[in-house]
């Protein structure tokens, strides 16, 4: 079983949708909770992060993290083309950062 | 300022021949890491420096070499290069989480990829 667990999809929605992404995991010695972005030949970017259990909004973005599930949530309102990209989850203790394999997600106009 | 810089951003080369990429950040980070990402975005960590010294040493062949002259420079040697390497290697830096209250964020690189025909 890998640390952590995310279909890699892809996603396709139109835009305006409501998106939801989510990884599991395994290692409960995580602490911080992120995700990432990936455009097409660039490197990720960190989208939002989450320390310990609980939620966190920012505009359209809201991450939710249950500890006791070990699942981790981001959740995106009204979806939009420049949306479009590979969306990793991320997670780490002090020194070991794990990603999720990522989703691909496409907005359609 | 480009905060973690990376080159060459595209590598092609034969099998059995040797490569390096460097890797420079700007941020003041502590740490600076090596990840592979292969054709299907899975992104796996290879090594980890924290203060020019190794902390994470994943099982990756012994033909990568890391070397990192300061706390700013982390490069990445291949020797004997394989079919198999072909992938999007992404450098990237950040603080260790805690320090400061911070998250031990990655910045990452544009990333190199590379093509071993």
């Amino acid at each position: 079983q890998k640390e952590v667990e995310q279909d890699p999809g892809p996603l396709s929605v139109p835009e305006g949708a409501i998106v939801s992404l989510n990884c599991t995991y395994s290692n409960s010695a995580f602490q911080y909770f992120m995700w990432y972005r990936q455009y097409s030949r660039k490197g990720p970017e960190l989208l939002m992060y989450t320390y310990s259990s609980g939620n966190k909004e920012d505009g359209r973005f809201t991450a939710q993290v249950d500890k006791s599930s070990k699942y981790i949530s981001l959740f995106i309102r009204d979806s939009q083309p420049s949306d479009s990209a590979t969306y990793l989850c991320a997670m780490r203790d002090n020194n070991d950062m794990r990603f999720g394999a990522g989703t691909r997600l496409t907005v359609k106009p | 300022d480009t905060a973690v810089s990376q080159t060459p951003k595209y590598l092609v080369t034969q099998m059995g021949n040797d490569k390096s990429i460097k890797c420079e950040q700007n941020l003041g980070h502590d740490t600076m890491y090596w990840y592979k990402q292969d054709s299907k975005k899975f992104l796996k960590i290879m090594f980890s420096y924290n203060n020019k010294e190794l902390i994470i040493n994943e099982t990756v062949p012994n033909r990568f070499s890391p070397k990192s002259p300061d706390k700013a420079h982390l490069n990445l040697h291949i020797n004997s290069l394989e079919l198999g390497d072909s992938a999007v290697y992404f450098c990237a830096s950040s603080h260790l989480a805690g320090l400061a209250g911070g998250t031990g964020e990655l910045f990452f690189g544009e990333g190199s990829r590379l093509t071993v025909l």
